[in-house]
């Protein structure tokens, strides 16, 4: 059964630094890896999609790397702003014939200080 | 355009009642799923759907009901609603150019 874990579970950095939050998994068989962020009370907006073949995915001042060996996959928050304060989840697409269910990690709870 | 529309937004009822969870689509999903977000638990898969008239349960489907006659609609009710079904109801859609999900805004449902 797959596994996800996420690492810090919360984080409070100060306005302007780079950080990164950490994802493992326990079966490498993936199809896919997806990002989301949630805002209190909201849904889940998707950051960014890494595919089993692909090492990273970049969009503005995020970037996601997969080591799907390892069973890793880091998001780094470049110059974090106010605006990034959410909670943070990864959640692996396991290979296509076992199914397309999402497997999520508890998330990274962010707080980023004026 | 959300692609993914869930009603009501915010639901009180009894326990012992039936409450049925909307969920409509808009970008031809092929896959859909409905889960539960709680404390200490994340995000569990109560059910998911395949396909039109093809459902399967997810890891917690017991006292939930799903049907899917429809594409673009996939209601989740609750039978017979228990204390225990309080959380908030995320339904989910996989497809379109970028095969990844997209979540709806949510249902946060309380039983008294």
């Amino acid at each position: 059964k797959q596994e996800v874990t996420q690492i810090p579970a919360a984080l409070s950095v100060p306005e302007g630094e780079n950080l990164v939050l950490n994802c493992s998994f326990t079966d490498s068989a993936i199809y896919n890896l997806q990002w989301f962020r949630q805002d209190p009370g909201k849904g889940l907006t998707s950051l960014l999609l890494i595919q089993s073949s692909q090492r990273e995915q970049t969009s503005g001042r995020l970037n996601a790397s997969l080591d799907k060996s390892s069973g890793r996959s880091t998001l780094y928050i470049a110059a974090s702003q106010p605006g990034d304060s959410a909670t943070y989840l990864c959640a692996v697409r396991p290979g296509e014939t076992s199914g397309s269910r999402l497997t999520f990690g508890e998330g990274t709870q962010l707080t980023v200080n004026p | 355009d959300a692609g993914i529309t869930q009603s009501p937004r915010y639901k009180i009822t009894e326990t012992g009642r039936q409450v049925t969870l909307m969920c409509h689509q808009t970008w031809s999903h092929s896959y859909m799923f409905w889960y539960r977000q709680d404390l200490g638990h994340g995000l569990r898969l109560i059910y998911y759907s395949a396909a039109a008239d093809i459902t399967d349960k997810g890891e917690v489907p017991d006292g939930y009901v799903v049907s899917r006659s429809k594409t673009e609609n996939f209601p989740l009710t609750l039978e017979s609603a228990t204390r225990s079904q309080t959380s908030v109801y995320f339904c989910a859609g996989l497809g379109g150019i970028n095969y990844g999900y997209t979540f709806g805004s949510g249902t946060r449902l309380t039983v008294v």
